[in-house]
């Protein structure tokens, strides 16, 4: 069973630019959240989308956006880059539906973004 | 609200010594407590979780981890250090539903041969 696929591994961008990142959840999950990791702050929760709706957001800008699809692929959306915006974004599936939590988040190799 | 706390961004322990890796946690509900494990160029990785049965929770690799609400603790441990354990630990907590975790902010481990 393939495993959590996010692109692009790797991307550059300036100040000012948007950038649109890519997550394929495992087949069958249909919870997807994104979190972004730094050195200094750990991650931190971007937002959670379950059957094509948000269910949970984190507290970051109206820049960071995301959506889910039908196929519950998912993607997000940063805008107007500051180069506080460099981070590993990771992408996490989960079989839960709603209940209880079981912690069985599956992470992707995340996508590695810098700003200059 | 919740919150977790690692004590100790960096700890090394010889091969073969006992590992503990320290986690404090605030929540206002009965907490769901976890311990993931990312290792370089790598997305996290479940290493055990807490969710209100058992306080002493095993895990894989040899890890372990006691839930103490007395101390608001859920300390990781490993009785004999590997080399491949030498990785970034995270302790995460989440709410009683959905998939919103707030993590700590690591504890890198070294392993010293």
């Amino acid at each position: 069973k393939a495993g959590v696929t996010q692109t692009p591994r790797y991307l550059i961008k300036t100040r000012g630019q948007q950038v649109t990142l890519s997550c394929s959840p495992i087949s069958g999950h249909r919870s997807v959240s994104w979190y972004q990791q730094t050195p200094g702050q750990g991650l931190q929760f971007l937002f959670e989308y379950f059957s094509e709706t948000q269910r949970n957001k984190g507290n970051f800008p109206g820049r960071f956006s995301g959506r889910q699809f039908s196929n519950s692929r998912s993607e997000m959306n940063v805008s107007t880059l500051e180069l506080g915006d460099s981070a590993l974004y990771l992408c996490a599936s989960s079989p839960l539906g709603g209940g209880p939590p079981t912690g069985e988040l599956f992470f992707g190799e995340g996508s590695r973004l810098t700003v200059l | 609200a919740q919150s977790v706390t690692q004590l100790g961004s960096h700890v090394s322990v010889s091969e073969g010594a006992l590992v503990l890796l320290r986690c404090n946690y605030s929540s206002s509900v009965p907490p769901y407590l976890f311990w993931y494990v990312q290792y370089p160029n790598q997305g996290l990785q479940l290493l055990l979780k807490y969710t209100s049965a058992a306080t002493l929770v095993k895990g894989i690799n040899g890890f372990e981890a006691e839930f103490k609400k007395s101390e608001t603790s859920f300390h990781l441990t490993k009785p004999s250090a590997h080399m491949s354990d030498a990785a970034e630990y995270f302790c995460a907590v989440t709410k009683n539903t959905g998939n919103q975790f707030y993590f700590g902010t690591g504890t890198s481990l070294t392993v010293i041969p």
